[in-house]
Protein backbone atom coordinates (compact mmCIF):
# COMPACT_ATOMS: atom_id res chain seq x y z
CA UNK A 1 0.00 0.00 0.00
CA UNK A 2 1.41 3.27 -1.19
CA UNK A 3 2.00 5.96 1.82
CA UNK A 4 -0.05 8.19 0.45
CA UNK A 5 -3.53 7.85 -2.04
CA UNK A 6 -5.32 9.92 -3.97
CA UNK A 7 -8.80 10.11 -6.18
CA UNK A 8 -6.89 9.38 -9.61
CA UNK A 9 -9.05 12.03 -11.19
CA UNK A 10 -9.30 13.93 -13.58
CA UNK A 11 -12.05 16.30 -12.72
CA UNK A 12 -13.76 18.20 -14.97
CA UNK A 13 -16.26 20.19 -13.37
CA UNK A 14 -18.28 23.48 -14.64
CA UNK A 15 -17.96 26.72 -13.27
CA UNK A 16 -19.58 27.27 -9.97
CA UNK A 17 -19.60 23.41 -8.91
CA UNK A 18 -18.49 21.95 -5.89
CA UNK A 19 -15.66 19.23 -5.84
CA UNK A 20 -14.56 17.06 -3.22
CA UNK A 21 -10.66 15.71 -3.26
CA UNK A 22 -9.97 12.24 -0.87
CA UNK A 23 -6.99 11.17 0.22
CA UNK A 24 -5.61 8.22 2.44
CA UNK A 25 -2.39 7.65 4.37
CA UNK A 26 -1.04 4.53 5.96
CA UNK A 27 1.18 6.06 8.41
CA UNK A 28 -1.39 6.29 11.70
CA UNK A 29 1.52 8.44 13.51
CA UNK A 30 1.32 10.79 11.03
CA UNK A 31 1.06 13.93 12.82
CA UNK A 32 0.67 17.23 9.92
CA UNK A 33 -1.00 17.48 6.96
CA UNK A 34 -1.55 20.04 3.94
CA UNK A 35 -2.81 20.17 0.95
CA UNK A 36 -0.62 21.77 -2.11
CA UNK A 37 -1.81 23.09 -5.45
CA UNK A 38 0.31 22.96 -8.48
CA UNK A 39 0.00 25.02 -11.65
CA UNK A 40 0.50 23.27 -14.76
CA UNK A 41 4.83 23.59 -15.29
CA UNK A 42 4.84 25.46 -11.94
CA UNK A 43 6.45 24.29 -8.32
CA UNK A 44 3.83 22.77 -5.78
CA UNK A 45 2.57 26.14 -3.39
CA UNK A 46 0.68 25.64 -0.09
CA UNK A 47 -3.13 25.67 -0.24
CA UNK A 48 -4.00 24.87 3.44
CA UNK A 49 -2.57 23.44 6.26
CA UNK A 50 -5.09 20.61 7.86
CA UNK A 51 -5.86 20.57 11.01
CA UNK A 52 -8.04 18.13 13.51
CA UNK A 53 -10.83 20.20 14.07
CA UNK A 54 -10.56 21.09 10.18
CA UNK A 55 -10.85 24.24 8.68
CA UNK A 56 -12.27 26.40 5.83
CA UNK A 57 -10.69 29.51 3.78
CA UNK A 58 -13.05 30.54 1.76
CA UNK A 59 -14.37 28.42 -0.73
CA UNK A 60 -12.41 25.87 0.42
CA UNK A 61 -12.62 23.51 3.54
CA UNK A 62 -10.48 20.78 4.84
CA UNK A 63 -11.19 18.21 6.76
CA UNK A 64 -8.80 15.19 8.41
CA UNK A 65 -10.39 11.87 9.93
CA UNK A 66 -7.16 10.37 12.35
CA UNK A 67 -9.47 7.29 13.09
CA UNK A 68 -10.12 6.35 9.00
CA UNK A 69 -6.64 7.98 7.83
CA UNK A 70 -8.55 10.20 5.62
CA UNK A 71 -8.27 13.54 4.58
CA UNK A 72 -10.61 15.60 2.21
CA UNK A 73 -10.87 18.81 0.72
CA UNK A 74 -13.73 20.56 -0.62
CA UNK A 75 -14.31 23.09 -2.93
CA UNK A 76 -17.28 25.39 -3.80
CA UNK A 77 -18.25 27.72 -6.25
CA UNK A 78 -15.29 26.19 -8.49
CA UNK A 79 -13.56 29.29 -10.44
CA UNK A 80 -11.61 28.46 -13.75
CA UNK A 81 -8.55 29.73 -11.55
CA UNK A 82 -8.76 26.42 -9.47
CA UNK A 83 -8.14 24.50 -12.44
CA UNK A 84 -4.75 23.05 -10.79
CA UNK A 85 -3.34 19.59 -9.56
CA UNK A 86 -3.90 18.98 -5.79
CA UNK A 87 -1.75 16.96 -3.88
CA UNK A 88 -2.13 15.91 -0.65
CA UNK A 89 0.83 16.13 1.63
CA UNK A 90 1.39 14.27 4.87
CA UNK A 91 3.98 14.63 7.52
CA UNK A 92 5.09 10.83 8.82
CA UNK A 93 7.80 11.98 11.10
CA UNK A 94 6.76 12.59 15.14
CA UNK A 95 9.33 14.70 15.84
CA UNK A 96 10.52 16.66 12.29
CA UNK A 97 9.32 16.76 9.05
CA UNK A 98 9.34 14.15 6.61
CA UNK A 99 6.50 15.31 3.80
CA UNK A 100 5.44 12.49 2.08
CA UNK A 101 3.12 13.63 -1.21
CA UNK A 102 0.71 11.85 -2.77
CA UNK A 103 0.45 11.23 -6.14
CA UNK A 104 -2.39 14.72 -7.14
CA UNK A 105 -5.39 14.87 -8.57
CA UNK A 106 -5.67 16.98 -11.54
CA UNK A 107 -8.72 19.75 -11.73
CA UNK A 108 -10.51 21.10 -14.50
CA UNK A 109 -12.87 23.60 -14.11
CA UNK A 110 -14.95 24.05 -17.40
CA UNK A 111 -16.56 27.50 -18.49
CA UNK B 1 11.02 37.39 1.91
CA UNK B 2 12.60 35.90 -1.26
CA UNK B 3 11.64 32.50 -2.00
CA UNK B 4 14.07 28.96 -2.86
CA UNK B 5 16.30 30.10 -5.57
CA UNK B 6 17.02 27.08 -8.05
CA UNK B 7 19.35 27.04 -10.83
CA UNK B 8 18.91 26.16 -13.87
CA UNK B 9 15.72 26.13 -14.76
CA UNK B 10 15.87 24.16 -17.81
CA UNK B 11 18.86 21.68 -18.54
CA UNK B 12 18.88 18.70 -21.63
CA UNK B 13 21.87 16.70 -21.57
CA UNK B 14 22.97 13.00 -23.40
CA UNK B 15 22.51 9.99 -21.35
CA UNK B 16 25.52 9.31 -19.43
CA UNK B 17 26.58 12.89 -19.23
CA UNK B 18 26.59 14.23 -15.84
CA UNK B 19 24.90 17.19 -15.05
CA UNK B 20 24.51 19.56 -11.19
CA UNK B 21 21.74 21.65 -9.88
CA UNK B 22 21.92 24.44 -7.59
CA UNK B 23 19.56 25.38 -4.57
CA UNK B 24 19.86 28.00 -2.57
CA UNK B 25 17.31 27.57 0.33
CA UNK B 26 14.83 30.90 2.27
CA UNK B 27 17.39 32.31 4.98
CA UNK B 28 17.24 30.68 8.26
CA UNK B 29 15.58 27.50 7.24
CA UNK B 30 17.26 24.42 8.40
CA UNK B 31 15.55 21.76 6.54
CA UNK B 32 16.48 21.65 2.62
CA UNK B 33 14.49 19.02 0.17
CA UNK B 34 15.71 17.54 -3.15
CA UNK B 35 12.68 16.10 -4.41
CA UNK B 36 11.59 14.39 -7.91
CA UNK B 37 8.87 14.84 -9.98
CA UNK B 38 8.21 13.20 -12.99
CA UNK B 39 5.56 14.09 -14.98
CA UNK B 40 2.22 12.98 -14.10
CA UNK B 41 3.43 12.16 -10.20
CA UNK B 42 3.66 13.59 -7.53
CA UNK B 43 6.92 14.90 -5.70
CA UNK B 44 9.20 12.05 -4.83
CA UNK B 45 11.92 12.85 -1.74
CA UNK B 46 15.37 11.89 -2.70
CA UNK B 47 17.23 13.82 0.03
CA UNK B 48 16.54 15.94 3.45
CA UNK B 49 19.12 17.80 5.04
CA UNK B 50 19.07 19.02 8.94
CA UNK B 51 21.49 21.77 8.54
CA UNK B 52 24.17 20.17 7.25
CA UNK B 53 23.61 16.66 7.59
CA UNK B 54 21.65 13.86 6.12
CA UNK B 55 18.50 13.39 7.62
CA UNK B 56 16.80 11.27 4.72
CA UNK B 57 18.49 9.40 1.87
CA UNK B 58 16.66 6.69 1.19
CA UNK B 59 15.54 6.99 -1.94
CA UNK B 60 18.59 8.41 -2.95
CA UNK B 61 20.01 6.37 -6.14
CA UNK B 62 23.39 6.66 -4.33
CA UNK B 63 25.30 4.82 -7.58
CA UNK B 64 24.63 7.63 -9.86
CA UNK B 65 23.22 10.40 -7.51
CA UNK B 66 24.69 12.71 -5.48
CA UNK B 67 23.90 16.01 -2.95
CA UNK B 68 25.90 17.64 -0.46
CA UNK B 69 25.01 21.24 1.72
CA UNK B 70 28.04 22.48 2.52
CA UNK B 71 27.94 25.36 5.87
CA UNK B 72 23.94 24.27 6.40
CA UNK B 73 22.87 27.00 3.56
CA UNK B 74 23.43 26.58 -0.21
CA UNK B 75 22.85 22.42 -1.72
CA UNK B 76 24.13 20.80 -5.03
CA UNK B 77 22.23 18.05 -6.34
CA UNK B 78 24.66 16.08 -8.88
CA UNK B 79 23.54 13.25 -11.23
CA UNK B 80 26.49 11.21 -13.02
CA UNK B 81 25.83 9.34 -14.91
CA UNK B 82 22.67 10.40 -15.98
CA UNK B 83 19.52 8.16 -17.35
CA UNK B 84 16.94 8.43 -19.46
CA UNK B 85 14.38 7.76 -16.57
CA UNK B 86 16.25 10.77 -14.55
CA UNK B 87 13.80 13.11 -16.83
CA UNK B 88 11.98 14.97 -14.53
CA UNK B 89 11.53 18.42 -12.46
CA UNK B 90 14.04 18.27 -9.45
CA UNK B 91 12.47 20.45 -6.78
CA UNK B 92 14.55 22.18 -4.36
CA UNK B 93 12.56 22.91 -1.00
CA UNK B 94 12.95 24.39 2.59
CA UNK B 95 11.36 24.80 5.48
CA UNK B 96 12.14 26.01 9.42
CA UNK B 97 13.10 23.43 12.03
CA UNK B 98 8.96 23.00 13.05
CA UNK B 99 7.21 19.99 13.28
CA UNK B 100 4.16 21.90 11.84
CA UNK B 101 4.89 24.07 9.27
CA UNK B 102 5.08 23.14 5.37
CA UNK B 103 8.02 23.44 2.75
CA UNK B 104 8.64 26.12 0.63
CA UNK B 105 9.71 25.35 -3.07
CA UNK B 106 11.69 26.71 -5.53
CA UNK B 107 10.95 26.74 -9.28
CA UNK B 108 12.48 23.51 -9.86
CA UNK B 109 15.10 22.26 -12.99
CA UNK B 110 13.47 20.45 -15.69
CA UNK B 111 15.75 18.07 -16.83
CA UNK B 112 15.79 16.13 -20.06
CA UNK B 113 18.09 12.88 -20.71
CA UNK B 114 18.20 12.19 -24.18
Amino acid sequence: RKEVEQDPGPFNVPEGATVAFNCTYSNSASQSFFWYRQDCRKEPKLLMSVYSSGNEDGRFTAQLNRASQYISLLIRDSKLSDSATYLCVVNIDNYGQNFVFGPGTRLSVLP
Amino acid sequence: EAGVAQSPRYKIIEKRQSVAFWCNPISGHATLYWYQQILGQGPKLLIQFQNNGVVDDSQLPKDRFSAERLKGVDSTLKIQPAKLEDSAVYLCASSPRTSYTEAFFGQGTRLTVV
